[in-house]
């Protein structure tokens, strides 16, 4: 199992750039959520869902959209990025609420982001 | 909402000695889970301990434990016989029982572990 993986590892953007973001979890997981992390800050949410087809909004949600096409991808856009978007951007899945272990959220390695 | 404060940006022990993060939070609901996450260097988030609201006991994991004060809000981590390894940022986390079961964070506590 890999877990969640995150790609790109680190990404170099110039203001106005667009690019997506890509989480994909192999447990079959039913939630799964987008965090930023700022330079000494916590994890603040972006967008999550908590099924195929389903997305909602989370704390900080403007500047960026989601999608999740398939169960097990969970896609972070930045239509036209700014410096403020700079940050680490974490991935995490959590299985449904119901299930063994339902408080648990495994999160990915992180995506550097830097937006010039 | 909720929110969690962690009022400690940063801490350091001796290694082998005992340490304790504070970690307060503030909710109106009743059923919840908290939990302490810790991040290493390397960036990846790794649960270290989790409790339940409705659960009096304190969780424990081996060298970690927690004090749990759910009138007080207060939910503190305490690393025993400190290890090198534990140097890391410690984030405390709030969770609770809806539609989405997001988590909310503290800042974060920096801790070194001194040899």
């Amino acid at each position: 199992n890999a877990g969640v993986t995150q790609t790109p590892k680190f990404r170099v953007l110039k203001t106005g750039q667009s690019m997506t973001l890509l989480c994909a979890q192999d447990m079959n997981h039913e939630y799964m959520y987008w965090y930023r992390q700022d330079p000494g800050m916590g994890l603040r949410l972006i967008h999550y869902s908590v099924g195929e087809g389903t997305t909602a909004k989370g704390e900080v949600p403007d500047g960026y959209n989601v999608s999740r096409l398939k169960k097990q991808n969970f896609l972070l856009g930045l239509e036209s990025a700014a410096p403020s978007q700079t940050s680490v951007y974490f991935c995490a899945s959590k299985i449904h609420p119901r299930g063994a272990r339902r408080d648990e959220q495994y999160f990915g390695p992180g995506t550097r982001l830097t937006v010039t | 909402a909720q929110t969690v404060t962690q009022s400690q940006p940063e801490m350091s022990v001796q290694e082998a000695e005992t340490v304790t993060l504070s970690c307060t939070y503030d909710t109106s609901e009743s059923n919840y889970y908290l939990f302490w996450y810790k991040q290493p260097p390397s960036r990846q988030m790794i649960l270290v301990i989790r409790q339940e609201a409705y659960k009096q006991q304190n969780a424990t994991e081996n060298r970690f434990s927690v004090n749990f004060q759910k009138a007080a809000k207060s939910f503190s981590l305490k690393i025993s016989d400190s290890q090198l390894g534990d140097t890391a940022m410690y984030f405390c986390a709030f969770m609770k029982h809806d539609a989405g079961n997001m988590l909310t964070f503290g800042g974060g506590t920096r801790l070194m572990v001194k040899p």
